[in-house]
C-alpha cells in the first residue's frame, strides 16, 4: 500500500496555464506539507497543512493555493505557470503538526516542467 | 530564519566509511533530521538526533553538539546503493512551526567499487 501518492507523476505544460497536483496520505495523519525542490536539489517548504487547516505559507506567490478537502487529501493549484516554478514538487505528511521527533512521510514527487 | 552548511559532493569506495557533516544556524533550534535522497526519488528519513551524542542505526549514526550547532552522519561499510543525497534538516519550536523541517542544500555521496 502506497503510504503518500502523487499524481501525476510528470506534467508538461506551457508558460501562463493553470495546473494542480493531487496528493493522498493513507497513514491517517494530521499534517500534510508541499516542498519545492529545484534544479540544484533545494527542497523548500512550501505549506503546511493541520487538520485541514492551513498553518503556515512561506512566502510563497499567491498564484499557489493549497486545498484540503480532508486531512487525508492535500491539492496544490497554480495559476499563470511561469519558468521559474520548474521544480519537483513533494507532498509528505507526519502524524501531527507539533510533533517534534515525527519522521516526515514523503510522496514520489511531482516532476513539473514549464515551456 | 535559518541556515545550513553541508559539503555538496563527497566521494568514497564500498566498504570505507564517510562522515557527512552539517553546521547550522537558527532560532529555536530543537533537532537536526537526516534524510536520503536517491535520483529520482522521494527525501526517506535516516535519522533524528534532538539531544547531544551519537544515534546509532545499523550502519548509519547520527551525531549531535548542540553547542557547536553541529552534527554529522556517518555512514559505515559503503555500498553502492548508499551512492545518493544526504539532507541534513533542523526542527524549530516555537509558534506554530514546530514538526516543520528546514533542508540543508544536500551533499552528494558518490561510492566507487
Amino acid at each position: 500500500d502506497t503510504a503518500v501518492s502523487q499524481t501525476p507523476k510528470y506534467l508538461v505544460t506551457q508558460m501562463g496555464n493553470d495546473k494542480s497536483i493531487k496528493c493522498e496520505q493513507n497513514l491517517g495523519h494530521d499534517t500534510m506539507y508541499w516542498y519545492k525542490q529545484d534544479s540544484k536539489k533545494f527542497l523548500k517548504i512550501m505549506f503546511s497543512y493541520n487538520n485541514k487547516e492551513l498553518i503556515i505559507n512561506e512566502t510563497v506567490p499567491n498564484r499557489f493555493s493549497p486545498k484540503s478537502p480532508d486531512k487525508a487529501h492535500l491539492n496544490l493549484h497554480i495559476n499563470s505557470l511561469e519558468l521559474g516554478d520548474s521544480a519537483v514538487y513533494f507532498c509528505a505528511s507526519t502524524p501531527r503538526e507539533r510533533g517534534a521527533t515525527d519522521t516526515q512521510y514523503f510522496g514520489p514527487g511531482t516532476r513539473l516542467t514549464v515551456l | 530564519g535559518q541556515s545550513l552548511e553541508q559539503p555538496s559532493e563527497v566521494t568514497a569506495v564500498e566498504g570505507a566509511i564517510v562522515q557527512i557533516n552539517c553546521t547550522y544556524q537558527t532560532s529555536g533550534f530543537y533537532g537536526l533530521s537526516w534524510y536520503q535522497q536517491h535520483d529520482g526519488g522521494a527525501p526517506t528519513f535516516l535519522s533524528y538526533n534532538a539531544l547531544d551524542g551519537l544515534e546509532e542505526t545499523g550502519r548509519f549514526s547520527s551525531f549531535l553538539s548542540r553547542s557547536d550547532s553541529y552534527g554529522y552522519l556517518l555512514l559505515q561499510e559503503l555500498q553502492m546503493k548508499d551512492s545518493a543525497s544526504y539532507f541534513c534538516a533542523v526542527r524549530r519550536y516555537g509558534g506554530s512551526t514546530l514538526g516543520r523541517l528546514y533542508f540543508g542544500r544536500g551533499t552528494q555521496l558518490t561510492v566507487w567499487p
